[in-house]
């Protein structure tokens, strides 16, 4: 069975660094991409940006390029979605979900939540 | 950047045709992908390639993509289909969601 298992809610200050974690399990984890995407409370889908876990390419969103880093370790199954600096606007649920490049996000881990507040 | 639009609301009755649709330029030379996220859930993959469904979703979900325009149809709308829905679609290798319609069945 193909999961993707999410780490758990994170509360932080302004300013502070954060890591999540996607790691999948259920099927090859290089064969396909891991998609980051935002969901900000109340409000819809943003697409942040993706990785080859198999070469760790990474292409983002113009809107998240230079504010987050994603990275992969295919030895441990498991995509990362990272910032240096939290910003208050930042607080919002992130999901992962794999694809085959440009088809569609077929499995989607359970959610991050974020809150950034001082 | 490439935009994806929808109606922000779709009503329809039970057992009646729903249909929502995604505007976006020359969409119809993309493939578009919908997902339906319930309240409190991880979106579900529904429709892919257009008008493909996973494995595990109902017929009454079809999909179709030309022109301008895709549109998501879910025929005999039953009340569990109540749910917010979002198109996708790559463009330049990124992702790029809809704005996003929550369907109501009254």
């Amino acid at each position: 069975e193909v999961q993707l298992v999410q780490s758990g809610a994170e509360v932080k200050k302004p300013g502070e660094s954060l890591r999540i974690s996607c790691k999948g399990s259920g099927y090859k984890f290089s064969d396909y991409w891991i998609s980051w995407v935002r969901q900000m409370p109340g409000k819809g889908l943003e697409w942040m940006g993706k990785i080859d876990p198999s070469d760790s390419y990474t292409n983002y969103s113009p809107s998240f390029q230079g504010h987050l880093t994603i990275s992969a370790d295919k030895s441990i199954s498991t995509a990362y979605l990272q910032w240096s600096s939290l910003k208050a606007s930042d607080t919002s649920m992130y999901y992962c979900a794999r694809h085959e490049n440009t088809l569609g996000l077929d499995y989607w881990g359970q959610g991050t939540l974020v809150t950034v507040s001082s | 950047s490439y935009e994806l639009t929808q109606p922000p609301s779709v009503s329809v009755s039970p057992g009646q045709t729903a249909s929502i649709t995604c505007s976006g330029d020359k969409l119809g030379d993309k493939f578009v992908c919908w997902y339906q996220q319930k309240p409190g859930q991880s979106p579900v993959l529904v429709i892919y390639q257009d008008s493909k469904r996973p494995s595990g979703i109902p017929d009454r979900f079809s999909g179709s993509n030309s022109g301008n325009t895709a549109t998501l149809t879910i025929s005999g709308t039953q009340a569990m289909d109540e749910a917010d829905y979002y198109c996708q679609a790559w463009d330049s290798s990124q992702g790029v969601f809809g704005t996003g319609t929550k369907v109501t069945v009254l």
